[in-house]
């Protein structure tokens, strides 16, 4: 089955610095890479997310890229800002299913 | 409001008795899922439901059921708790009216003692 880790475990930025978290995944016929936020006591909230016949999308001040050949993915937030500290999930889904698997997760913190 | 309600949010409960969590959302939407959060280990997904009476084994699955006969709800079922089930549980749903975005619940937090 799929298998997704997700590099570095804690992160910590300057405020305007640019913040960039990695995950890869196993099972090539996974389609499918959102990345939620999930701050302190709430629930995850998807942020962005890419398909697997695109290379890059970006939303503001979020970017995210694949790698469809290495297997590979990234989140990228530039200009950070205190309210981007949280706990930041990749996730891959394989074929038109929900069978969704998720990395264990990214704790950013932005220092002022 | 679109939403996904759980109930209950918290829940202290002894080894072998049968709980329910429940789980609905108002946004007809098609699929919904459970998960289990535990630190370090991220999101796991236990069971998923594609449709009314169509589920499906997640990553996790031993020592759960679920039930999909409505729409919109999706309740998760502990015949006989225990401690290692002690976790925060959120429930999902996504579908074609939200762009198949998935839409968390607000989470239980169970303990199994």
């Amino acid at each position: 089955g799929e298998n997704v880790e997700q590099h570095p475990s804690t992160l910590s930025v300057q405020e305007g610095d640019s913040a960039v978290i990695k995950c890869t995944y196993s099972d090539s016929a996974s389609n499918y890479f959102p990345w939620y936020k999930q701050e302190l006591g709430k629930r995850p909230q998807l942020i962005i997310d890419i398909r697997s016949n695109v290379g890059e999308k970006k939303d503001q001040r979020i970017a995210v890229t694949l790698n469809k050949t290495a297997k590979h993915f990234s989140l990228h937030i530039t200009e950070t800002q205190p309210e981007d500290s949280a706990v930041y999930f990749c996730a891959a889904r394989a074929g038109y299913g929900q069978n969704f698997v998720f990395g264990p997760g990214t704790r950013l913190s932005v220092l002022p | 409001e679109a939403q996904v309600t759980q109930n209950p949010r918290y829940l202290i409960t002894v080894t072998g008795k049968k709980l329910t969590v429940t789980c609905s959302q108002n946004m007809n939407h098609e699929y919904m899922s459970w998960y289990r959060q535990d630190p370090g280990l991220g999101l796991r997904q236990i069971y998923y439901s594609m449709n009314v009476e169509v589920t499906d084994k997640g990553d996790v699955p031993e020592g759960y059921k679920v039930s999909r006969k409505e729409k919109r709800n999706f309740p998760l079922i502990l015949e006989s708790p225990s401690p290692n089930q002690t976790s925060l549980y959120f429930c999902a749903s996504s579908g074609l009216a939200g762009g198949y975005t998935q839409y968390f619940g607000p989470g239980t937090r169970l303990t199994v003692l």
